[in-house]
């Protein structure tokens, strides 16, 4: 199985100030031929089901703020939060869906400062 | 809009048997793959089992495989899991959860879950 390391476990940002989440994969989960990366976020508010933020490591799910960004490729991704709101305080997932078992990080708690 | 809606939750024993529904609309089921994931409380997500469009293709976790049976109605728009032999570890909240595409495609969709607590 794909194990999906995220650090840290959980940061404290400034309201405005930016969040980063790092999401590290034991096996790359870019599929070379159709130069894709298996790779979602996901943001999980208390008492939510997750909702999807991004897939293909930085493709955008509609509706989603442009303050949010994904990045990376290959074995090493980020979600990025430009100015944190209010509104973002959230436990954040990545998942990995380039093989069967599917697999999550064990999740960022995102906090205000 | 969509909507996924989980149902059959409940206080069961060791080695009893539940059965999860999720009633789907909104969307085209029909060509829907469709996910069920758990999260046990304060951990978490962990990816059950998934099935294809038509129902041909089923995949399990390891951790459920020959207890859980996933299956779906496409003519009434439902998901269903049958799990049996159940477990303290099945102990979370079972989430159904639509695919963007393909089994290899991230979650897009998500019901709001049902709690399935395995305890004597």
């Amino acid at each position: 199985d794909i194990v999906m390391t995220q650090s840290p476990d959980s940061l404290a940002v400034s309201l405005g100030e930016r969040a980063t989440i790092n999401c590290k994969s034991s096996q790359s989960v870019l599929y070379s031929s159709k130069n894709k990366n298996y790779l979602a976020w996901y943001q999980q508010k208390p008492g939510q089901p997750p909702k999807l933020l991004f897939y293909w490591a930085s493709t955008r799910e509609s509706g989603v703020p442009d303050r949010f960004s994904g990045s990376g490729s290959g074995t090493d991704f980020t979600l990025t939060i430009s100015s944190l709101q209010a509104e973002d305080v959230a436990v954040y997932y990545c998942h990995q869906y380039y093989t069967t078992p599917d697999t999550f990080g064990q999740g960022t708690k995102v906090e205000i400062k | 809009q969509v909507q996924l809606v989980e149902s059959g939750g409940g206080l069961v024993k060791p080695g009893g048997s539940l059965r999860l529904s999720c009633a789907a609309s909104g969307f085209t089921f029909s060509d829907s793959y469709m996910s069920w994931i758990r999260q046990s409380p304060g951990e978490g997500l962990e990816w059950v089992s998934y099935i294809s469009s038509g129902g041909s293709r089923i995949y399990y976790a390891d951790s459920v495989k020959g207890r859980f049976t996933i299956s779906r109605d496409n003519a009434k728009n439902s998901l269903f899991l049958q799990m049996n032999s159940l477990r303290a570890e099945d102990t979370a909240v079972y989430y159904c959860a639509s695919h963007n595409g393909s089994g290899s495609s991230p979650r897009q969709y998500w019901g709001q879950g049902t709690l399935v607590t395995v305890s004597s």
